[in-house]
Order: C-alpha cells, then sequence, then structure tokens
C-alpha cells in the first residue's frame, strides 16, 4: 500500500547511544517531516525537508539530526540520545505547499534509559 | 505569532449523540486549516481541510467542520457518534509562508456505551 514507512516501531535506548530513525514514502511527494508527540504538548515539528537536497529546523531540532538521501528517503539520526528524547516520532510527507495533505507514518515509539 | 488552540484536553460524549470539538486560530490571514484524528497507536489521518471557498467542509467518516472567520474558529462536528470514533483529535493551521503547519495541542474523544 501507497504511504509512508517508518522503522523501527519501537526502540530503547541507553543514554549516549546514537541511532538512525528511517522514513520512506512512495507517493512521490516533495516534502517530508519529522514530528515528535509528548503527552499534552501536540506535535513539534524537528526538521523539515521543502524538496530533495534541502533540509530546515523546526520548532526543537537540539540533538537532532536530518538527511535528506533522496526524494523518497528523509532519516532522523539521535547521536547521544538523552532521557529528554523518550517520545513517539512520526514521519510525515505532503506535496506542494498549497495541498499539504500530510501522510503520517505509523510512529516510533523511542524510549531512553 | 501564531498559534491554534483547543481549549477541551479531554470530551466525554455518549454514543449516538452529537459532537463539535473547538479549534481557535490566531492568524493574520485566512490560513490553510485541517482536521486530523489519532486512534491508538496509529498515525494520524487527514480527516478534512480547508483552504478557500465554501465554509461548510465535508471529510471522511462523517465529519463536517465550519470556518468563521469572524470568530477564527473551524470546529469539527459530527451529528451522531459511533463508539470507534474514540480517538484524538488535532486541529492543524497551515501557512502559505512555508512548509509548516502549527498544531493545537489535541481532544481527546470519550465515547461512553
Amino acid at each position: 500500500n501507497a504511504g509512508v514507512t517508518q522503522t523501527p516501531k519501537f526502540q530503547v535506548l541507553k543514554t549516549g547511544q546514537s541511532m538512525t530513525l528511517q522514513c520512506a514514502q512512495d507517493m512521490n511527494h516533495n516534502s517530508m517531516y519529522w514530528y515528535r508527540q509528548d503527552p499534552g504538548m501536540g506535535l513539534r515539528l524537528i526538521y523539515y525537508s521543502a524538496s530533495e537536497g534541502t533540509t530546515d529546523k523546526g520548532e526543537v531540532p537540539n540533538g537532532y539530526n536530518v538527511s535528506r538521501l533522496n526524494k523518497r528517503e528523509f532519516s532522523l539520526r539521535l547521536e547521544s540520545a538523552a532521557p529528554s528524547q523518550t517520545s513517539v516520532y512520526f514521519c510525515a510527507s505532503s506535496t506542494e505547499i498549497t495541498n499539504y495533505g500530510y501522510t503520517f507514518g505509523s510512529g516510533t515509539r523511542l524510549t531512553v534509559v | 505569532a501564531q498559534s491554534v488552540t483547543q481549549p477541551d484536553i479531554h470530551i466525554t460524549v455518549s454514543e449516538g449523540a452529537s459532537l463539535e470539538l473547538r479549534c481557535n486560530y490566531s492568524y493574520g490571514a485566512t490560513p490553510y486549516l485541517f482536521w486530523y484524528v489519532q486512534s491508538p497507536g496509529q498515525g494520524l489521518q487527514l480527516l478534512l481541510k480547508y483552504f478557500s471557498g465554501d465554509t461548510l467542509v465535508q471529510g471522511i467518516k462523517g465529519f463536517e467542520a465550519e470556518f468563521k472567520r469572524s470568530q477564527s474558529s473551524f470546529n469539527l462536528r459530527k451529528p451522531s457518534v459511533h463508539w470507534s470514533d474514540a480517538a484524538e483529535y488535532f486541529c492543524a493551521v497551515g501557512l502559505d509562508s512555508n512548509y509548516q503547519l502549527i498544531w493545537g495541542a489535541g481532544t481527546k474523544l470519550i465515547i461512553k456505551p
């Protein structure tokens, strides 16, 4: 089925470990996004990529890096995980700016101990 | 700064009763307006969106929303809720100037049998 695929679905890290969250979409969307979701705080944008080859910081970029590998793939890297990064991470994609219609992945639940 | 307010953190409704979820935004011009639904453990799914034209928009699953410019509101309604509507609902605002959506904190809908 067409959509946004995130891996892994669950992950437990120790403080200081690194990991990369993977995201791929097969809808030929130009724009891709990484959000984190924490109880009572809604969705907060970490990074986004308006088009292949570009990335920009969102609301909460500290402690994260991203790579837009190609039009399909947009990865999120935690270089040195901290307990404050315990969250559910969502990747999303959309078409051009005048037709947002975000499509979300099913999320990655990350726990940092 | 632009913001989205969903004043109700939780709403409890009896099955078969009508529903209205409130959303207010702060933005100088007419924004793009969205409602998303998130079932437990899932990603977010687009319910409906408003860009321009008719201020009453129809969405999936029997939902509708009305844009009221004078009140800066975009409330979500459903005439008769079903137990399967139990979920968290997010209002979001899109700005023409960039690719980001601004999210409300969400309203959790609880259905009483």
